[in-house]
């Protein structure tokens, strides 16, 4: 089993829609989680951190249930400019090492 | 403002021939990384510096060693690169201390012919 596992997509959303991705990760002991998000041919930004009370940052919310040991990330109302990858990255749970997901290809469509 | 910047951002190199590649922060960060990302792959993480501690992944080919001469400086060097270490060289920094959130820098694109 992966560390982080995420579904590939591509997601293909008319703007204006609201379009949420899922991560696994499958070491209980993780205490960090992130969302970054990577545009073509560019470094991975920082997105959000994910608390566990979940967050909420303008139109993006990140939400974290520790029980099932997964993660989301969720958009509303896509915006032509969300298209991008979106990596979902986890701690290992000690040191000071991040685990990244393949990621999520997102494509919003005018 | 404070940033990661590293070094050339393109790099062309031959089979063979060692190549350095440079990164900077003026973050005052304690943690230093080097990953290596290809085509829609995950950034791999080759090995990082706490501090002045180097801590090598299992997997990083020795072909990859990395120096950190001070705080604000890392460099990867690839002793004798090969066709399959073309990718994008991204470092990051962050930290440490409980910090876990990486700062990642534009990255260097490595093209062995």
């Amino acid at each position: 089993r992966k560390e982080v596992e995420q579904d590939p997509g591509p997601f293909n959303v008319p703007e204006g829609a609201t379009v949420a991705f899922n991560c696994t990760y499958s070491n209980s002991a993780s205490q960090s989680f992130f969302w970054y998000r990577q545009d073509c041919r560019k470094e991975p930004k920082l997105l959000m951190s994910v608390y566990s009370s979940g967050n909420e940052d303008g139109r993006f919310t990140a939400q974290l249930n520790r029980a099932s040991q997964y993660i989301s990330l969720l958009i509303r109302d896509s915006k032509l400019s969300d298209s991008a990858t979106y990596l979902c990255v986890v701690n290992i749970g000690y040191g000071n090492k991040l685990v990244f997901g393949a990621g999520t290809i997102l494509r919003v469509k005018s | 403002d404070a940033m990661v910047i590293q070094n050339p951002r393109y790099q062309v190199t031959q089979f063979g021939k060692p190549v350095t590649l440079s990164c900077s922060q003026t973050l005052n960060h304690n943690v230093m990384y080097w990953y290596q990302q290809k085509s829609s792959q995950a950034p791999k993480l080759l090995f990082h510096y706490y501090d002045k501690d180097f801590n090598n992944e299992a997997d990083t080919p020795d072909n990859f060693q990395s120096r950190r001469p001070n705080t604000s400086f890392c460099f990867l060097d690839i002793r004798s690169p090969g066709l399959g270490d073309a990718a994008m060289y991204l470092c990051a920094t962050s930290g440490g201390q409980g910090k876990d959130e990486q700062f990642f820098g534009p990255g260097t694109r490595l093209t062995v012919l």
